[in-house]
């Protein structure tokens, strides 16, 4: 299995740029979970989806964020315009789902993001 | 609120020793899980080892293994036989295992392990 895939794994924008994040997650997978890390604020989830759907997006932080998953194998995170305050590592992570038994997470390899 | 506490940035060990890492947590919830993950410097995700809250027998995976005290909210990893491969963060999650999916992370810890 080629586990969960992230590109690209390094982004440098300049500030006010849009920015695309792109995530596969594993075969089988129904849930996916987009976190940001940062030293100051660790590791925060932005917006999970279960079947495709959106099911939380408390933690996204302004209406610069958004995410979309238009298919059971794809989902993106854009940030448009880019702060430099966004720069951060971003990771996708999936899961079987959300019922009980199917909590186990899998990180992709993360998107380190800068914005200058 | 759900919190998940790592009480140590920071720990060493040598090669071979054994070290434990503490986490605490909170919830009013019965049914959830807890899970450790490992991030070296690569920065990939690793999950290490996971426990059923509605399971006494503590997880154990090779040379890992927690202490899982229910009760007290505690949930330790405990890394036996240190290798240098075993260097990187530690960070501890709680899930509640209802119908929500995500897990609340620790701070985590930064573990070094010395030749």
């Amino acid at each position: 299995d080629a586990g969960v895939i992230q590109s690209p794994r390094h982004e440098v924008t300049e500030m006010g740029q849009e920015v695309t994040l792109r995530c596969k997650p594993i075969s089988g997978h129904n849930s996916l979970f987009w976190y940001r890390q940062t030293m100051m604020r660790g590791l925060e989830l932005l917006i999970y989806f279960n079947n495709n759907v959106p099911i939380d997006d408390s933690g996204m932080p302004e209406d610069r964020f958004s995410a979309k998953m238009p298919n059971a194998s794809f989902s993106t995170l854009k940030i448009q315009p880019s702060e430099p305050r966004d720069s951060a590592v971003y990771f996708c992570a999936s899961s079987l789902g959300l019922g009980a038994g199917s909590y186990e997470q899998y990180f992709g390899p993360g998107t380190r993001l800068t914005v200058t | 609120a759900q919190t998940v506490t790592q009480s140590q940035p920071e720990m060493s060990v040598q090669e071979a020793e054994t070290v434990t890492l503490s986490c605490t947590y909170d919830t009013s919830e019965n049914n959830y899980y807890l899970f450790w993950y490992k991030q070296p410097p690569s920065r990939q995700m690793i999950l290490v080892i996971r426990q059923e809250a509605y399971k006494q027998q503590n997880a154990t995976e090779n040379r890992f293994s927690v202490n899982f005290q229910k009760a007290a909210k505690s949930f330790s990893l405990k890394i036996s036989d240190s290798q240098l491969g075993d260097t990187a963060m530690y960070f501890c999650a709680h899930n509640y295992g209802g119908s929500q999916g995500n897990l609340i992370f620790g701070k985590g810890t930064k573990l070094s392990v010395k030749p």
